[in-house]
């Protein structure tokens, strides 16, 4: 099973400032089979980012992903109120169990 | 418009059962492999089990394996989690997620449903 470790477990930040937020995984992701999820209290995960650096539809381009192998990041260029939210990266390697980060908290300085 | 509508959670005993349903819109059901996920309170993402229409194919994770069946009915483009034996440890929202179409992202969970809540308690 891949394990995902996320780091940090919570970034303190301003609007308007950049998120980095990172994803490690216990051995290597074939393909860069790697999506980043955004969660927001009592709502579903939305999907962000999908073979650790496409957009999904609709998703602003401030989000931008980019990683391989066992290092992945998640990079949100400008804060915007709304980007507040916790975040996951997700393997979906080829067989299951596919298996999810931790999450980080972005939230408000 | 995708919408994936999830029921059937509530209050169940230690040892109790609970179905639980997936109800799909907006995209051809038999043609996408689905999954459910949960989530615990104040938890992360646990995947849970995978359901291929198309090849019959299913997966559990170990820690429910043995006690949930998944299942879907094409006809009435639903998907179903049959939870027996429950456990305090299996207290969480459920959500179902629609696995994508293969592409060169690989094949992702592309929409989620809003979840159902799963109580496990005496």
């Amino acid at each position: 099973e891949i394990v995902l470790t996320q780091s940090p477990g919570t970034l303190s930040l301003s609007p308007g400032e950049r998120a980095t937020l990172s994803c490690r995984a216990s051995q290597s992701i074939s393909s860069n089979y790697l999506a980043w999820y955004q969660q927001k209290p009592g709502q579903a995960p939305r999907l962000l980012i999908s073979g650790a650096s496409s957009r999904a539809t609709g998703i602003p381009d401030r989000f931008s992903g980019s990683g391989s192998g066992t290092d992945f990041t998640l990079t949100i260029s400008r804060l915007e109120p709304e980007d507040f939210a916790v975040y996951y990266c997700q393997q979906y390697d080829s067989s299951p169990p596919w298996t999810f980060g931790q999450g980080t908290k972005v939230e408000i300085k | 418009e995708v919408q994936l509508v999830e029921s059937g959670g509530g209050l169940v005993q230690p040892g109790g059962s609970l179905r639980l349903s997936c109800a799909a819109s907006g995209f051809t059901f038999s043609s996408y492999s689905m999954n459910w996920v949960r989530q615990g309170p104040g938890k992360g993402l646990e995947w849970v089990s995978y359901f291929s229409s198309s090849s019959g194919t299913v997966y559990y994770a170990d820690s429910v394996k043995g006690r949930f069946t998944i299942s879907a009915d094409n006809a009435k483009n639903s998907l179903y989690l049959q939870m027996n034996s429950l456990r305090a440890e299996d207290t969480a929202v459920y959500y179902c997620a629609r696995r994508s179409a293969s592409s060169t992202s690989g094949r992702y969970f592309d929409y989620w449903g809003q979840g159902t809540l799963v109580t496990v308690s005496s």
